[in-house]
């Protein structure tokens, strides 16, 4: 059963516009969650995290919003770049249950259009 | 400083051969994971290192894989015999801290194709 859930495989966006990518959690005792960049034939690249006792945690254009009472996060970019293309990965962790390793979900593949 | 190096970069072998993976972590990052990347999915812990015990296998396939970390710095993994699917993108990342409050920093990984 997949505890971290990114429903949307893709997600296109006009540049300079808004990219939000969501993500859903199963496991009610994830503390803490993070997002992760990858480029193809590169590993992923940490990019915002965000700790359960937070709702929103704020680094230039990314912006990554915390609804625990729904299970859900979301990271938004603003404005979109093309060099933003990537795929976006969820991940959550916790020290009881996952030993505080990191859980990801499938990925989003985020492009970016000039 | 330098990152996460893994090698090979890409490997082709013919199933039932043996195959192994090289693990670099970043100085003075106690804590090596190798995880594994299937087509379109995210990554999936094989196991967890803190230094050089074993601290989480629980997901490694031990009947064909197994992996060392010598001096808790390198680390192999290795899978004999290759099956067609193991054919997947091989990451390996490390973290100061064992938990994955801080991030962890992956490699590159190793793309194998199993045929």
């Amino acid at each position: 059963d997949q505890q971290v859930k990114q429903n949307s495989p893709s997600l296109s966006v006009q540049e300079g516009r808004i990219s939000i990518l969501n993500c859903d959690y199963t496991n009610s005792m994830f503390d803490y969650f993070l997002w992760y960049k990858k480029y193809p034939a590169e590993g992923p690249t940490f990019l915002i995290s965000i700790s359960s006792i937070k709702d929103k945690n704020e680094d230039g254009r990314f912006t990554v919003f915390l609804n625990k009472s729904a299970k859900h996060l979301s990271l938004h970019i603003v404005p979109s770049q093309p060099g933003d293309s990537a795929v976006y990965f969820c991940a959550a962790s916790a020290v009881i249950g996952s030993q505080g390793n990191l859980i990801f979900g499938k990925g989003t593949k985020l492009s970016v259009k000039p | 400083e330098a990152g996460v190096v893994q090698s090979p970069r890409y490997k082709i072998i013919e199933k039932k051969q043996p195959v192994a993976f090289w693990c670099n972590p970043i100085s003075g990052h106690n804590t090596l994971y190798w995880y594994r990347q299937n087509l379109g999915q995210g990554p999936e812990l094989l196991i967890r290192y803190e230094n050089e015990e074993a601290v989480d296998d629980s997901q490694l396939p031990k009947d064909r894989f197994s992996a060392e970390r010598l001096k808790g710095v390198d680390s192999t993994l290795k899978i004999q015999p290759a099956e067609l699917g193991d054919s997947a993108v091989y990451l390996c990342a490390s973290s100061l801290v064992g938990t994955g409050y801080y991030g962890y920093t992956f490699g590159s990984g190793t793309r194998l194709t199993v045929v």
